[in-house]
């Protein structure tokens, strides 16, 4: 069965780094099928899909976030990460770690969420 | 790239079929067929409940059917029961290798 777990600093002040890590059990992050992936979802909000990255190490991002997104694996401890730059309060929001299936571009396993505060 | 766009909100009774549209673009929903639908109960990681316009994964209730006609993908759900309660989101490849979500649909089984 495969789990992700999010895990990292609840809060974070504003102007600083977010940083998130996605623990994976029961699968390969370097399995060549599936991409490795971040979403959002502000409070009261949709869901806002952040970027993904492959076995690879190639990554896609969101147009609107590109700028202050890194998306990195850690392949020795089968784990990927996420890190936002400068953030602001519009950056608070529960942040989910999903396998997303290449090609066909949907997630079906997801974790649970890790809630982040941005505020000083 | 914009969000798709879906209702706020639907209800329906026990055992009654309701329908949540997904509206877009020639840009995502109206150029690919890489549409997906989520099942989300706060608090919980979301589920997914179909991929590829109308495919459900292993596992899913055949209550909930879809399907798409140009740029709008559509989510049925008959039977309801109230374990339905939950929101739903549908997301769309959007080109580029970017993903794009609605802005999510909250169902009440009244």
């Amino acid at each position: 069965q495969v789990q992700l777990q999010e895990s990292g600093p609840g809060l974070v002040k504003p102007s600083q780094t977010l940083s998130l890590t996605c623990t994976v059990s029961g699968d390969s992050i370097t399995n060549g099928i599936y991409y490795w992936t971040w979403i959002r979802q502000a409070a009261g909000k949709g869901l806002e899909w952040i970027g993904r990255v492959f076995t690879s190490g190639n990554t896609d991002y969101n147009p609107t976030l590109k700028s202050r997104v890194t998306i990195s694996l850690d392949t020795s401890n089968n784990q990927f990460s996420l890190k936002v730059t400068s953030v602001t309060a519009s950056d608070t929001a529960v942040y989910y770690c999903a396998r997303l299936r290449g090609y066909y571009y949907y997630m079906d396993v997801w974790g649970e969420g890790a809630t982040v505060t941005v505020s000083s | 790239q914009s969000a798709l766009t879906q209702p706020a909100s639907v209800s329906g009774s026990p055992g009654q079929s309701i329908t949540i549209s997904c509206s877009g673009s020639g840009s995502e929903v109206g150029n690919y067929n890489h549409v997906s639908w989520y099942q989300h109960h706060p608090g919980k990681a979301p589920k997914l409940i179909i991929f590829e316009v109308s495919q459900r994964p292993s596992g899913v209730s055949t209550r909930f059917f879809a399907s798409k006609s140009g740029t709008t993908a559509s989510l049925t759900i008959s039977g309801l029961q109230a374990e339905d309660e939950a929101d739903y989101y549908c997301s769309s490849y959007a080109g580029g290798s970017t993903l794009v979500f609605g802005g999510g649909t909250k169902l009440t089984v009244l």
